[in-house]
């Protein structure tokens, strides 16, 4: 079974709009972190947000935003005010302390921001 | 943009022959990663370092794949005899520790094809 889960395959938005995107996950540890990545047309994987489990608040950083719903075991990216270059494939990954450093990722969502 | 270096981009093999590429993390940053996405954008996790020690690593069947990360030189992933199931992209990552919190930034990527 996926540990990370991104049932969404594509999204499509008008630009200046808002997108949020799914994501579950599944982990027996206690503490374990939550990432979001986006990785461009050219290929570059670029880090975008971080959620830690222990904490309670949804984490922000610039026009991306989280919402975490731990008894859920969901993870959403919110990008507001969309522009045409956060066309991209997002990646939502996992960091659990009982699986050592690695990132278990999701299959990704596209997300395409029309003009 | 990325501050992980990966070489080359782009590499071509045959089935039997050896394929190399290379990674130097970003400054400072003490341990490496790398994982193989797939066609379908699947990620899979494939061995970390700390400094010139490995971490964590999948078993590697077939003992096909090599990796080391020797001081003062760039980290190198080795297929001994490529398959045509390698043809993915390999990405190296790294971060400023190997705690669960800390974000890891990827390179550019090695598009390995094997024809």
């Amino acid at each position: 079974a996926q540990k990370v889960t991104q049932t969404q395959t594509s999204i499509s938005v008008m630009e200046k709009t808002t997108v949020t995107m799914d994501c579950v996950y599944e982990t027996q540890d206690s503490s374990y972190f939550l990432f979001w990545y986006k990785q461009t047309a050219s290929g570059e994987i670029v880090f975008l947000i971080r959620q830690d489990s222990y904490k309670k608040e949804n984490a922000t950083v610039g026009h991306y935003s989280l919402n975490f719903q731990k008894p859920k075991s969901s993870i959403g990216l919110i990008i507001t005010a969309t522009q045409i270059e956060d066309s991209a494939v997002y990646f939502c990954a996992m960091r659990e302390d009982s699986a050592g450093n690695k990132l278990t990722f999701g299959i990704g969502t596209r997300v395409l921001v029309r003009p | 943009n990325s501050k992980v270096i990966q070489t080359p981009r782009y590499l071509v093999k045959g089935q039997g022959q050896k394929a190399k590429m290379r990674c130097i993390p970003e400054k400072g940053h003490p341990v490496v990663f790398w994982y193989q996405q797939n066609k379908n954008n699947e990620f899979k996790f494939l061995i970390n370092f700390q400094n010139q020690e490995v971490l964590q690593q999948i078993d590697m069947t077939e003992k096909r794949f090599s990796a080391e990360c020797p001081s003062n030189s760039p980290c190198s992933l080795e297929i001994q005899s490529s398959e045509a199931g390698d043809s993915a992209l390999y990405l190296c990552a790294s971060s400023l520790t190997g705690l669960g919190d800390a974000e890891q930034f990827f390179g550019p990527g090695t598009r390995l094809t094997v024809l």
